[in-house]
């Protein structure tokens, strides 16, 4: 089975910076993405990694590590906008094209 | 402009009653999905699909029917016999690197 888990919600101030993590559990792997959401609104997509380090993409960066079962997503200088969930998911390869979400991390950007 | 298209963006629907929601991508991605989202909830997989002609269940299909006769399109149906449909269903398609998302569609039971 699969398993992804991530915080449920999180509050950082305007203009710090967030580390937002996931861990899973998965029968392979092929792959990781982040996505944001905004509420009411489809996820857009934000991030993919396959091999191990980080990815950078102006402010969002991207790490992750296959043997930990790891990856985190880092926010940095923080804006307003940046308030809405984040979510995890993992390609579980092997095969399959099966793509499976965490539950999302809220996250608040406070003034 | 590539990218996914999910109509109608609202949906009523009288207890009962089947209905089809339209999911049509031109990014020429192989891969398609079905979530359901509820309220303050992640994603639930309802069923998947690689190829044309081929589909998998996904962690709630019960409910649920789908159908991959063209490459491009991905329609979902909710039917009578699931009993809880009211939510906001995503539509995705992924080649490799890349899923994306169409715009979702509301659907709630009156």
């Amino acid at each position: 089975g699969q398993n992804i888990d991530q915080p449920t919600e999180m509050t950082a101030t305007e203009g710090a910076i967030v580390q937002i993590n996931c861990t899973y559990q998965t029968s392979g792997f092929n792959g990781l993405f982040w996505y944001q959401q905004h509420a009411g609104e489809a996820p857009t997509f934000l991030s993919y990694n396959v091999l191990d380090g980080l990815e950078e993409k102006g402010r969002f960066s991207s790490f992750l590590s296959r043997s930990k079962g790891y990856s985190y997503l880092l926010l940095k200088e923080l804006q307003m906008k940046d308030s809405a969930s984040y979510l995890c998911a993992v390609s579980p390869g092997a095969g399959s094209y099966q793509l499976t979400f965490g539950k999302g991390t809220k996250l608040s950007v406070i003034p | 402009d590539g990218g996914i298209t999910q109509s109608p963006k609202y949906l009523f629907r009288k207890e009962g009653q089947n209905v089809t929601l339209s999911c049509e991508q031109n990014l020429n991605h192989d891969a398609m999905y079905w979530y359901r989202q509820d309220p303050g909830q992640g994603l639930r997989l309802i069923y998947y699909s690689q190829i044309v002609n081929d589909f998998q269940k996904g962690d709630i299909a019960e409910g649920y029917s789908v159908s991959r006769e063209k490459k491009e399109s991905f329609p979902l149906t909710v039917t009578s016999a699931q009993k809880n449909p009211t939510a906001f269903y995503l539509c995705a398609s992924k080649v490799n690197t890349e899923a994306f998302f169409g715009q979702g569609t509301r659907l709630t039971v009156v």
